[in-house]
């Protein structure tokens, strides 16, 4: 299983919008909703923002949402904030029961 | 609310074994699956296996062969061990627990360092 394709980097204005997206195969992320996705501030552990495609754990702060189209699955960060710098990770959970985690994305504000 | 801890000597020498604990507090270690992840200083996050709290063990095929995990419920800790380590293993190795359905990893540990050099 390779890791999920995921862009190096993405940069916006505070109050903008980012797209984050998680490229896979029909295989995996095309096959499944078993798609989440981690924040990582630098120096800090990964903190889980969105399971299962779209769903956000309790806390996580509405702007972020997550969705997905065909082998694509996307992450959305809506009114960009200061503190959403940092680094943003894809996993999914695949039908052998491993995780596989994206390529990683940095996160800019500008 | 749950916490993890990572505990393990920060350093091992090549070809030796790297072993490593995480320690599970405001929460049962029963009933979940229990990962370790690492991430090599600057680079990307690689999952390395589960343990489930029967002793049950999943590991990523890339290092199946090196890799041992298991479980003490009567500490509630869950224990990794890593084989003949090279430079290459060097990394913060982080202990997590499998939520909401098992399909993500929503409680982590802080991490640890891990370096290889003699």
């Amino acid at each position: 299983q390779s890791a999920l394709t995921q862009p190096p980097s993405v940069s916006g204005s505070p109050g903008q919008s980012v797209t984050i997206s998680c490229t896979g195969t029909s295989s995996d992320v095309g096959s499944y909703n078993r798609v989440s996705w981690y924040q990582q501030p630098p120096g800090t552990a990964p903190k889980l923002m969105i399971y299962e495609v779209s769903n956000r754990p309790s806390g996580v702060p509405d702007r972020f949402s997550g969705s997905k189209s065909g082998n694509t699955a996307s992450l959305t960060i809506s009114g960009l904030q200061a503190e959403d710098e940092a680094d943003y990770y894809c996993s999914l959970y695949t039908s052998s029961s491993t995780f596989v985690f994206g390529t990683g994305t940095k996160v800019t504000v500008l | 609310q749950v916490q993890l801890r990572e505990s393990g000597p920060g350093l091992v020498k090549p070809s030796e074994t790297l072993s490593l604990t995480c320690s599970v507090s405001g929460g049962s270690i029963s009933t979940y699956y229990w990962s370790w992840i690492r991430q090599p200083p600057g680079k990307g996050l690689e999952w390395i296996g589960y343990v489930y709290y029967s002793g049950s063990t999943n590991y990523n095929p890339s290092l199946k062969s090196r890799v041992t995990m298991s479980v003490d419920t009567s500490k509630n800790q869950f224990s990794l061990k890593l084989t003949s380590v090279t430079a290459a293993d060097t990394a913060v190795y982080y202990c997590a627990r499998e939520g909401y359905g098992g399909n993500s990893l929503d409680y982590w540990g802080q991490g640890t360092l891990v370096t290889v050099s003699s």
